[in-house]
C-alpha cells in the first residue's frame, strides 16, 4: 500500500514571506516516483515537478525549490519570496508499484498569501 | 492549443437521472484518467485508460462507468447507483500508460445532484 499525508492542511502567510509546505510519503517499493501539482481556484491541475526515488538530488526552479529526503521519507516544497499568485492548494503525490500504477495523492494544502 | 477540455464546467442533474461527462484531449496521450476530488481531500481515481478500447477500474468505480472509442476521448458516465455523485470531476492524460508520467488535467466539471 502507499499512503501520502500532507499534516498541513491550511497555511496563511504575508507576500514575501518564505513558506515550506510538508509532504511525507509511504510505501514498500524502492523504485517510485513523487510528484507536486497546484490546483488555483481555477480548478485545474498543474504539474509542477516529478522526482524519481533515485535520484536524491534537491532541485529549484526560480522561487520553487524541493526538498526529497528518503531517510524521513519526505519531499517538501518550498517557495522563497512568495507571492498573491501562488495562493493554491498544493497536492503531492506518489506512484510506485509498478504494474499498477495509479497515482496516489496527498489530500492538499491550503495557501493562502496575503498581500 | 493543446490541452484537456472537459464540458460542461457546472452540471446540475436530478436525483436518479444519468448523466456523462465529456473529456477530450488533443496531446496525443496514451493514458486518461478520470478523478473525483471532494472538498478538503485528495484527488480519488475512478477510472483509468491506457489505450483505446481498454480501461480499469480505480479506487472507487461503482456507480460509474467509461468507454475508450478514441483515443482524443474519454467520458464519464455517472449513473444513478453512485450514492453521493455531487463532486468536482477531473480528467487527465498522459503520454504513456505509466504513473510515472505527469498528468495533464482539464479544467473540471463541477456536478451537483439534488
Amino acid at each position: 500500500a502507499q499512503k501520502v499525508t500532507q499534516a498541513q492542511t491550511e497555511i496563511s502567510v504575508v507576500e514575501k514571506e518564505d513558506v515550506t509546505l510538508d509532504c511525507v510519503y509511504e510505501t514498500r517499493d524502492t523504485t517510485y516516483y513523487l510528484f507536486w501539482y497546484k490546483q488555483p481556484p481555477s480548478g485545474e491541475l498543474v504539474f509542477l515537478i516529478r522526482r524519481n526515488s533515485f535520484d536524491e538530488q534537491n532541485e529549484i526552479s526560480g522561487r520553487y525549490s524541493w526538498n526529497f529526503q528518503k531517510s524521513t521519507s519526505s519531499f517538501n516544497f518550498t517557495i522563497t519570496a512568495s507571492q498573491v499568485v501562488d495562493s493554491a492548494v498544493y497536492f503531492c503525490a506518489l506512484t510506485a508499484n509498478f504494474g499498477n500504477e495509479k497515482l496516489t495523492f496527498g489530500t492538499g494544502t491550503r495557501l493562502t498569501i496575503i498581500p | 492549443d493543446g490541452g484537456i477540455t472537459q464540458s460542461p464546467k457546472y452540471l446540475f442533474r436530478k436525483e436518479g437521472q444519468n448523466v456523462t461527462l465529456s473529456c477530450e484531449q488533443n496531446l496525443n496521450h496514451d493514458a486518461m484518467y478520470w478523478y473525483r476530488q471532494d472538498p478538503g481531500q485528495g484527488l480519488r481515481l475512478i477510472y483509468y485508460s491506457q489505450i483505446v478500447n481498454d480501461f480499469q477500474k480505480g479506487d472507487i468505480a461503482e456507480g460509474y462507468s467509461v468507454s475508450r472509442e478514441k483515443k482524443e476521448s474519454f467520458p464519464l458516465t455517472v449513473t444513478s447507483a453512485q450514492k453521493n455523485p455531487t463532486a468536482f470531476y477531473l480528467c487527465a492524460s498522459s503520454i504513456g500508460p505509466r504513473g510515472r508520467n505527469e498528468q495533464y488535467f482539464g479544467p473540471g466539471t463541477r456536478l451537483t445532484v439534488t
